[in-house]
């Protein structure tokens, strides 16, 4: 079946704008993560969903960033304000419950902030 | 909060030696433990995970061992193969918590 899907791939911004980054979970997985991966790191937790509610979002860097997913499924990453700072791949994993069963990511987007 | 280190942070091998990548983690009650696999420009591919109820798990050519005692896993990679080359990532996660703590990383390089 078909995996996680991420888009766009690539997103190259000014900074001060503002972007949505899409995520596409496994059907059916009603646990939803987003990463973030710096250059050479390995990802960094930002926020998890079980079904429509943000169960934890501690990994949020600042309140520039927020992430919906209204009806369960698909979620949004949303970045105001863009910095610099921000540019990184935006990594998306779906699992088919929380309770720490595997994880399977999408490609992410590369974002870039000029 | 856990951490998570991860050695070495490049490895080249000859085709056909083993590769072997070792990872510590600092908090107790962690008790799931995946390995990713990275190949460049793709998302993280899981490879093969443990359990704190056991210590060893083995997929063919890919091992992992964990020892709660000392805090600590590894992955084992025998009979490499120049498709192996990839960074790897190992992770740890404490039920209750469900979010991942990575390693930094480690860049596998299979030379044929």
């Amino acid at each position: 079946g078909a995996g996680v899907s991420q888009t766009p791939s690539n997103k190259v911004t000014e900074k001060g704008k503002y972007v949505e980054l899409r995520c596409d979970p496994i059907s059916g997985h009603t646990a939803l993560y987003w990463y973030r991966q710096s250059l050479g790191q390995g990802p960094e937790f930002l926020i998890y969903f079980q079904g429509t509610g943000a169960a934890d979002d501690s990994g949020l860097p600042n309140d520039r960033f927020f992430a919906v997913r209204p009806e369960g499924s698909v979620s949004t990453l949303k970045i105001q304000r863009t910095e610099r700072g921000d540019s990184a791949v935006y990594l998306c994993a779906s699992s088919s419950t929380g309770s720490g069963g595997p994880q399977h990511f999408g490609d992410g987007t590369r974002l870039s902030i000029l | 909060g856990e951490n998570v280190e991860q050695h070495p942070s490049t490895l080249s091998v000859q085709e056909g030696d083993s590769a072997v990548i070792k990872c510590t983690y600092s908090d107790s009650a962690s008790n799931y433990f995946p390995w990713y696999k990275q190949e460049l420009g793709k998302g993280p591919q899981l490879i093969i995970d443990i359990r704190s109820n056991v210590g060893e798990k083995k997929d063919q050519r890919i091992a992992v061992t964990l020892n709660k005692t000392a805090k600590h896993f590894s992955l084992h990679i025998t009979e490499t193969q120049p498709e192996d080359s990839a960074v790897y990532f190992c992770a740890a996660s404490t039920s209750g918590t469900y979010k991942y703590i990575f390693g930094t990383g480690t860049r596998l390089k299979v030379l044929a």
